[in-house]
């Protein structure tokens, strides 16, 4: 069974752009969340959808956000990008009311 | 904000020896688990230990928990050089579903010399 997918992998964008980091579910997995992983702040919840609907939601500005579809893929869209945002965004899925989820192996996003 | 600290925050071992990280939370869990990171790359399960479970084991992997104490270890046994990680404990909050809101530690940078 193939893992989670994110694409892109890496990316660099300037400040003021926004970006779009997509991703795709273990097959059969419903529920997807996103983190945020910087070296001073660690791993952060961003947010998590299932069935297309967003059911919770982590600390962060409204410039963060996202969308699931209805195979389950996602994405996330970063508005207005600051320095700050440079981080992984790793991607998560899990079976409803799962308690472990998987990841995938990131999207590397500079803004410079 | 992280829910949890590792401790140490970086162990360097040789091959064949044992390897301990401790993880310390500060509410009431719903379960505990531990995930590895290699450089750069997405973080992989290890083990889930829930918060009526005192030890659990898999594999070379044991884990315990002592939620009077609020903490966890995780012990590596036999350590190999492909154990050179960043581990990194999770935290589920309160005793229902979370929708897969979890708390992660800052990790422990574990270095496995062969």
């Amino acid at each position: 069974k193939a893992g989670v997918t994110q694409t892109p992998r890496y990316l660099i964008k300037t400040r003021g752009q926004q970006v779009t980091l997509s991703c795709s579910p273990i097959s059969g997995h419903r529920s997807v969340s996103w983190y945020q992983q910087t070296p001073g702040q660690g791993l952060q919840f961003l947010f998590e959808y299932f069935s297309e609907t967003q059911r919770n939601k982590g600390n962060f500005p409204g410039r963060f956000s996202g969308r699931q579809f209805s195979n389950s893929r996602s994405e996330m869209n970063v508005s207005t990008l600051e320095l700050g945002d440079s981080a992984l965004y790793l991607c998560a899925s899990s079976l409803e009311q799962a308690n472990t989820i998987y990841f995938g192996e990131g999207s590397w996003l500079t803004v410079v | 904000s992280q829910q949890g600290e590792e401790d140490p925050q970086a162990l360097s071992i040789q091959e064949g020896e044992n390897a301990t990280m401790n993880c310390s939370y500060k509410t009431s869990i719903n379960n505990l688990q531990w995930y590895r990171q290699n450089s750069g790359r997405g973080l992989v399960h290890l083990i889930l230990i829930r918060s009526n479970e005192r030890e659990k084991h898999s594999g070379r992997l044991r884990v315990t928990l002592d939620t009077s104490k609020k903490s966890s270890s995780l012990l590596i046994t036999a350590s190999r050089a492909a154990d050179t990680a960043s581990y990194f404990c999770a935290t589920a909050r309160g005793l229902f579903y979370n929708f897969n809101k979890f708390y992660f530690g800052s990790g422990t940078k574990l270095n496995v010399k062969p």
